[in-house]
Protein backbone atom coordinates (compact mmCIF):
# COMPACT_ATOMS: atom_id res chain seq x y z
CA UNK A 1 0.00 0.00 0.00
CA UNK A 2 1.47 3.87 -0.45
CA UNK A 3 2.95 5.08 2.67
CA UNK A 4 1.31 8.01 2.59
CA UNK A 5 -1.91 8.67 2.68
CA UNK A 6 -4.69 10.68 3.75
CA UNK A 7 -7.86 10.28 6.03
CA UNK A 8 -10.04 12.32 4.55
CA UNK A 9 -10.35 12.32 0.21
CA UNK A 10 -12.72 15.37 0.46
CA UNK A 11 -13.67 18.25 2.69
CA UNK A 12 -16.37 21.51 2.49
CA UNK A 13 -16.05 24.58 4.84
CA UNK A 14 -17.56 27.86 5.59
CA UNK A 15 -15.48 30.86 4.00
CA UNK A 16 -13.83 32.33 7.07
CA UNK A 17 -13.60 28.96 8.72
CA UNK A 18 -10.43 27.43 9.66
CA UNK A 19 -9.62 23.70 7.68
CA UNK A 20 -7.92 21.00 8.66
CA UNK A 21 -6.44 18.61 6.08
CA UNK A 22 -5.22 15.58 7.82
CA UNK A 23 -2.46 12.59 6.37
CA UNK A 24 -0.98 9.55 7.41
CA UNK A 25 2.34 8.22 6.77
CA UNK A 26 3.88 5.14 8.00
CA UNK A 27 7.84 5.12 7.16
CA UNK A 28 9.02 6.41 10.60
CA UNK A 29 12.22 7.34 8.94
CA UNK A 30 10.79 9.56 6.85
CA UNK A 31 12.48 12.87 7.52
CA UNK A 32 11.00 15.90 5.24
CA UNK A 33 7.62 16.56 4.77
CA UNK A 34 5.86 18.39 2.20
CA UNK A 35 2.18 19.99 1.20
CA UNK A 36 1.83 20.88 -2.11
CA UNK A 37 -1.78 22.58 -3.36
CA UNK A 38 -3.11 21.66 -6.79
CA UNK A 39 -5.55 23.99 -8.62
CA UNK A 40 -7.61 22.64 -11.13
CA UNK A 41 -5.88 22.04 -14.08
CA UNK A 42 -2.59 22.70 -13.01
CA UNK A 43 0.62 21.61 -11.32
CA UNK A 44 1.10 21.35 -7.67
CA UNK A 45 2.63 24.02 -6.05
CA UNK A 46 4.74 23.89 -3.00
CA UNK A 47 2.73 25.56 -0.08
CA UNK A 48 4.75 24.52 3.04
CA UNK A 49 7.31 22.18 4.94
CA UNK A 50 8.28 20.73 7.57
CA UNK A 51 11.30 18.38 8.95
CA UNK A 52 11.73 15.72 11.27
CA UNK A 53 13.11 17.36 13.85
CA UNK A 54 10.03 19.74 14.18
CA UNK A 55 6.30 19.48 15.51
CA UNK A 56 5.32 22.78 14.54
CA UNK A 57 5.84 25.14 11.38
CA UNK A 58 3.92 28.57 10.62
CA UNK A 59 3.35 30.47 7.18
CA UNK A 60 1.66 32.52 6.02
CA UNK A 61 -2.39 31.60 7.23
CA UNK A 62 -1.02 27.75 7.24
CA UNK A 63 0.40 25.83 9.62
CA UNK A 64 1.91 22.28 9.60
CA UNK A 65 1.62 19.76 12.77
CA UNK A 66 3.81 17.22 12.86
CA UNK A 67 3.23 14.16 15.03
CA UNK A 68 5.84 11.58 14.81
CA UNK A 69 4.47 9.45 17.86
CA UNK A 70 1.29 8.27 15.56
CA UNK A 71 2.83 9.42 12.12
CA UNK A 72 0.74 12.21 11.07
CA UNK A 73 0.68 15.34 9.48
CA UNK A 74 -1.94 17.87 9.00
CA UNK A 75 -2.38 21.14 7.40
CA UNK A 76 -4.44 24.15 9.10
CA UNK A 77 -5.79 26.84 7.01
CA UNK A 78 -6.81 29.64 8.89
CA UNK A 79 -9.53 31.83 7.28
CA UNK A 80 -10.23 29.81 4.25
CA UNK A 81 -11.29 32.09 1.48
CA UNK A 82 -12.44 30.58 -2.26
CA UNK A 83 -9.33 30.59 -3.66
CA UNK A 84 -8.17 27.89 -1.14
CA UNK A 85 -10.53 25.15 -2.81
CA UNK A 86 -7.92 22.76 -4.40
CA UNK A 87 -6.49 19.42 -3.86
CA UNK A 88 -3.86 19.56 -1.31
CA UNK A 89 -0.96 16.95 -1.31
CA UNK A 90 1.26 15.92 1.22
CA UNK A 91 4.49 14.14 0.37
CA UNK A 92 7.03 12.30 2.34
CA UNK A 93 10.95 12.31 1.89
CA UNK A 94 12.22 8.52 2.65
CA UNK A 95 16.35 8.90 3.27
CA UNK A 96 16.04 5.16 2.56
CA UNK A 97 17.43 4.18 -0.96
CA UNK A 98 17.94 7.40 -2.77
CA UNK A 99 17.40 10.71 -0.78
CA UNK A 100 15.79 12.70 -4.56
CA UNK A 101 12.29 11.18 -4.79
CA UNK A 102 9.19 12.37 -2.60
CA UNK A 103 6.42 9.96 -2.35
CA UNK A 104 2.66 11.80 -2.90
CA UNK A 105 -0.38 10.85 -1.21
CA UNK A 106 -3.72 10.68 -3.06
CA UNK A 107 -4.64 13.75 -2.20
CA UNK A 108 -7.59 16.05 -0.47
CA UNK A 109 -10.23 18.25 -2.17
CA UNK A 110 -10.78 21.15 -0.77
CA UNK A 111 -14.12 22.87 -1.24
CA UNK A 112 -15.10 26.63 0.40
CA UNK A 113 -18.41 27.52 0.16
CA UNK A 114 -19.64 31.18 0.31
CA UNK B 1 11.84 32.91 -16.08
CA UNK B 2 9.53 30.56 -17.49
CA UNK B 3 10.09 27.82 -14.78
CA UNK B 4 9.11 24.47 -16.17
CA UNK B 5 7.71 24.18 -19.66
CA UNK B 6 6.09 21.11 -21.03
CA UNK B 7 4.61 20.29 -24.46
CA UNK B 8 2.72 19.35 -25.76
CA UNK B 9 -0.69 20.33 -23.36
CA UNK B 10 -2.79 17.34 -24.72
CA UNK B 11 -2.20 14.71 -27.22
CA UNK B 12 -4.23 11.88 -28.36
CA UNK B 13 -2.34 8.65 -29.51
CA UNK B 14 -3.60 5.29 -30.82
CA UNK B 15 -2.27 2.19 -29.20
CA UNK B 16 1.34 1.18 -30.57
CA UNK B 17 1.93 4.78 -31.57
CA UNK B 18 4.94 6.37 -29.65
CA UNK B 19 5.86 9.77 -28.77
CA UNK B 20 8.08 12.25 -26.83
CA UNK B 21 6.93 14.55 -24.04
CA UNK B 22 9.21 17.18 -23.98
CA UNK B 23 10.36 18.74 -20.60
CA UNK B 24 12.40 22.31 -20.19
CA UNK B 25 13.32 24.48 -17.62
CA UNK B 26 14.81 27.48 -17.38
CA UNK B 27 16.04 27.84 -13.42
CA UNK B 28 19.52 25.54 -13.32
CA UNK B 29 18.14 23.04 -11.35
CA UNK B 30 19.92 19.83 -10.88
CA UNK B 31 16.82 17.29 -10.54
CA UNK B 32 14.20 16.81 -12.77
CA UNK B 33 11.36 14.59 -12.33
CA UNK B 34 8.59 12.60 -14.31
CA UNK B 35 4.88 12.19 -12.34
CA UNK B 36 1.98 10.50 -13.94
CA UNK B 37 -1.18 11.50 -12.46
CA UNK B 38 -4.32 9.11 -12.27
CA UNK B 39 -7.73 10.63 -12.20
CA UNK B 40 -8.38 11.05 -8.26
CA UNK B 41 -5.00 9.80 -7.46
CA UNK B 42 -1.55 11.36 -6.94
CA UNK B 43 1.06 11.22 -8.52
CA UNK B 44 3.28 8.44 -9.10
CA UNK B 45 6.98 8.64 -9.76
CA UNK B 46 8.02 7.46 -13.44
CA UNK B 47 11.60 8.63 -13.96
CA UNK B 48 14.11 11.06 -12.23
CA UNK B 49 17.33 12.85 -12.84
CA UNK B 50 20.06 14.12 -10.24
CA UNK B 51 21.99 15.92 -13.19
CA UNK B 52 23.03 15.83 -16.80
CA UNK B 53 24.13 12.47 -17.97
CA UNK B 54 22.29 10.45 -14.84
CA UNK B 55 19.04 9.18 -14.74
CA UNK B 56 17.26 6.25 -12.73
CA UNK B 57 13.89 4.70 -12.24
CA UNK B 58 10.62 5.74 -10.32
CA UNK B 59 8.08 3.95 -8.86
CA UNK B 60 6.23 2.98 -12.86
CA UNK B 61 8.75 2.79 -15.15
CA UNK B 62 7.38 0.12 -16.85
CA UNK B 63 6.58 1.49 -21.07
CA UNK B 64 8.76 4.70 -20.61
CA UNK B 65 11.97 6.00 -21.22
CA UNK B 66 14.10 9.23 -20.67
CA UNK B 67 17.32 10.84 -21.57
CA UNK B 68 18.68 14.04 -19.53
CA UNK B 69 21.30 15.19 -22.09
CA UNK B 70 21.27 18.65 -20.90
CA UNK B 71 20.56 20.24 -17.51
CA UNK B 72 17.57 21.67 -19.11
CA UNK B 73 15.74 19.19 -20.95
CA UNK B 74 14.02 15.49 -19.84
CA UNK B 75 12.13 14.17 -22.78
CA UNK B 76 9.75 11.40 -21.56
CA UNK B 77 9.48 8.76 -24.30
CA UNK B 78 6.41 6.39 -24.83
CA UNK B 79 7.93 3.66 -27.37
CA UNK B 80 4.35 1.61 -27.88
CA UNK B 81 1.39 3.82 -26.31
CA UNK B 82 -1.01 1.68 -23.92
CA UNK B 83 -4.74 2.44 -22.96
CA UNK B 84 -2.52 1.97 -19.52
CA UNK B 85 -0.83 5.12 -20.14
CA UNK B 86 -3.87 7.48 -20.23
CA UNK B 87 -2.98 10.00 -17.53
CA UNK B 88 -1.68 13.42 -16.82
CA UNK B 89 2.03 13.60 -16.97
CA UNK B 90 3.59 16.31 -15.03
CA UNK B 91 7.61 17.07 -14.95
CA UNK B 92 9.08 19.06 -12.16
CA UNK B 93 12.38 20.47 -11.13
CA UNK B 94 14.15 20.40 -8.27
CA UNK B 95 17.44 22.91 -6.55
CA UNK B 96 18.92 20.18 -4.17
CA UNK B 97 21.21 22.38 -2.69
CA UNK B 98 21.09 22.24 1.30
CA UNK B 99 18.55 25.03 1.27
CA UNK B 100 15.32 25.43 3.14
CA UNK B 101 13.38 25.15 0.87
CA UNK B 102 14.70 21.73 -0.58
CA UNK B 103 11.30 19.71 -1.21
CA UNK B 104 10.00 22.12 -3.25
CA UNK B 105 9.53 21.09 -6.61
CA UNK B 106 8.04 23.42 -9.70
CA UNK B 107 6.03 21.09 -11.74
CA UNK B 108 5.06 22.63 -14.93
CA UNK B 109 1.56 22.27 -16.36
CA UNK B 110 0.93 19.00 -16.91
CA UNK B 111 0.39 16.78 -20.52
CA UNK B 112 -2.32 15.17 -20.89
CA UNK B 113 -2.31 12.19 -22.87
CA UNK B 114 -5.03 9.93 -23.47
CA UNK B 115 -4.43 6.32 -25.43
CA UNK B 116 -7.43 4.84 -27.99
Amino acid sequence: GESVGLHLPTLSVQEGDNSIINCAYSNSASDYFIWYKQESGKGPQFIIDIRSNMDKRQGQRVTVLLNKTVKHLSLQIAATQPGDSAVYFCAENNPGGSNYKLTFGKGTLLTVNP
Amino acid sequence: NAGVTQTPKFRILKIGQSMTLQCTQDMNHNYMYWYRQDPGMGLKLIYYSVGAGITDKGEVPNGYNVSRSTTEDFPLRLELAAPSQTSVYFCASRLLAGGTRDGELFFGEGSRLTVL
